[in-house]
Order: structure tokens, then C-alpha cells, then sequence
């Protein structure tokens, strides 16, 4: 079955600066990859998914790469605020399939004023 | 997107009790699943419930500890049987919605059990 890693699992970068968290998967025939937030407390929230017919999505200050050769995905956050700590989760699934969806074990992400 | 209402938000248990976690979505729904996320660990899929039919169970979890029922398309429980402390976690329902193109998972607010 399906497997997913993610790293790094704490990350904590300067406000402002760039944050990258990267994700593999093992199942060739994964096409559907969401990244979903949890603040303290709070549910897990999607903040953005790519579908593996592209290489690249982006939302503001989020993108998402994909790269399907390699069976990697990153999430990338530009102009980090203090409102972007949280946990972020990867996922991996086909995409018609949300029951068959894997998480990753999740990257804590501090901001530092 | 669907609004989830998860109870109770969270609860303190004494071994060996069973608790229920009921699930209230505001829409219909064919698909709901149970999570479970132990503390600073990843979300893991305990079970697919389904309207009609028994809940579909992931490698790892019975029926006997994690029943569920099903009874309508907008609502589920869960409940965690004979407790013990390592039963402590929060416990997530998420029902899927036909998003741009793929079915994105909408999660509730959690339940938070902790077993004494």
C-alpha cells in the first residue's frame, strides 16, 4: 500500500523568510495530493491540493511542486507570518478514492518574530 | 463546504468504559470516515462508515473495539470500547465532498478523549 514520508517534522524559520517541507510517496499510482493545516487545537484544514497531470500549483504566498518521476511533492510558504504556524500534512491518494487517502506524520512549523 | 458538528469536544474516561462520539454533517453525505490522531502524531484512518451497510475497517482496528453506526446520510457514532489509557487521542470525523476534479476530505472539530 501506499506510504508517505514527510520532513522535516519541526521546522521554525525567521518571519519573512521561506519554509519548505517535503513529502515522498511510494504508490506510482497516487495522483492526488492535498496538504491540509492544523493550528493548536483546531481541525485540519486543506489549504491547497495538486492533481499529478501538473507540476506546479500556487495560492498567494503557498505552491506546491510535484514532481512525478521522482514520486516527491513540496509545499513551499513564501513571506512567512506569524499565522502560518501550525501543523502541516501531506497527503497522498487517487484521487477518486478519499477513503484510500495516506497521511504524512506531519511538520510542526514555528514562526519566530 | 460541509459543516461538521463532533460531541462531546472532550472527555475525561476511567478505565474500562466505553464512550460514544457522535458526528452531525448539515449536508447529505454517502461517505464518513473515523479518524484517529494520538497525541503529536499523524492522522490515521480507523474506519469508512457507510449509510446501510457495515463500516469498512482499516488494518489495525475491529469492530469490537471502534463500533460504528450509520443510521442516515447525516449522521454517524463512533464509539471506543473497554478504554485504557492508550486509547487516549482525539478522535476526527471527515466526510468526503466532490471538490474541483477529486474528493477533498472536510474534517470536524475532533474529540479529545483522555482514559484514566
Amino acid at each position: 500500500g501506499e506510504n508517505v514520508e514527510q520532513h522535516p517534522s519541526t521546522l521554525s524559520v525567521q518571519e519573512g523568510d521561506s519554509a519548505v517541507i517535503k513529502c515522498t510517496y511510494s504508490d506510482s499510482a497516487s495522483n492526488y495530493f492535498p496538504w491540509y493545516k492544523q493550528e493548536l487545537g483546531k481541525r485540519p484544514q486543506l489549504i491547497i491540493d495538486i492533481r499529478s497531470n501538473v507540476g506546479e500549483k500556487k495560492d498567494q504566498r503557498i505552491a506546491v511542486t510535484l514532481n512525478k518521476t521522482a514520486k516527491h511533492f513540496s509545499l513551499h510558504i513564501t513571506e512567512t507570518q506569524p499565522e502560518d504556524s501550525a501543523v502541516y500534512f501531506c497527503a497522498a491518494s487517487r484521487y477518486s478514492s478519499a477513503s484510500k487517502i495516506i497521511f504524512g506524520s506531519g511538520t510542526r512549523l514555528s514562526i519566530r518574530p | 463546504s460541509a459543516v461538521i458538528s463532533q460531541k462531546p469536544s472532550r472527555d475525561i474516561c476511567q478505565r474500562g468504559t466505553s464512550l460514544t462520539i457522535q458526528c452531525q454533517v448539515d449536508s447529505q453525505v454517502t461517505m464518513m470516515f473515523w479518524y484517529r490522531q494520538q497525541p503529536g502524531q499523524s492522522l490515521t484512518l480507523i474506519a469508512t462508515a457507510n449509510q446501510g451497510s457495515e463500516a469498512t475497517y482499516e488494518s489495525g482496528f475491529v469492530i469490537d473495539k471502534f463500533p460504528i453506526s450509520r443510521p442516515n446520510l447525516t449522521f454517524s457514532t463512533l464509539t471506543v470500547s473497554n478504554m485504557s489509557p492508550e486509547d487516549s487521542s482525539i478522535y476526527l470525523c471527515s466526510v468526503e465532498e466532490q471538490g474541483a476534479g477529486a474528493n477533498v476530505l472536510t474534517f470536524g472539530a475532533g474529540s479529545r478523549l483522555t482514559v484514566l
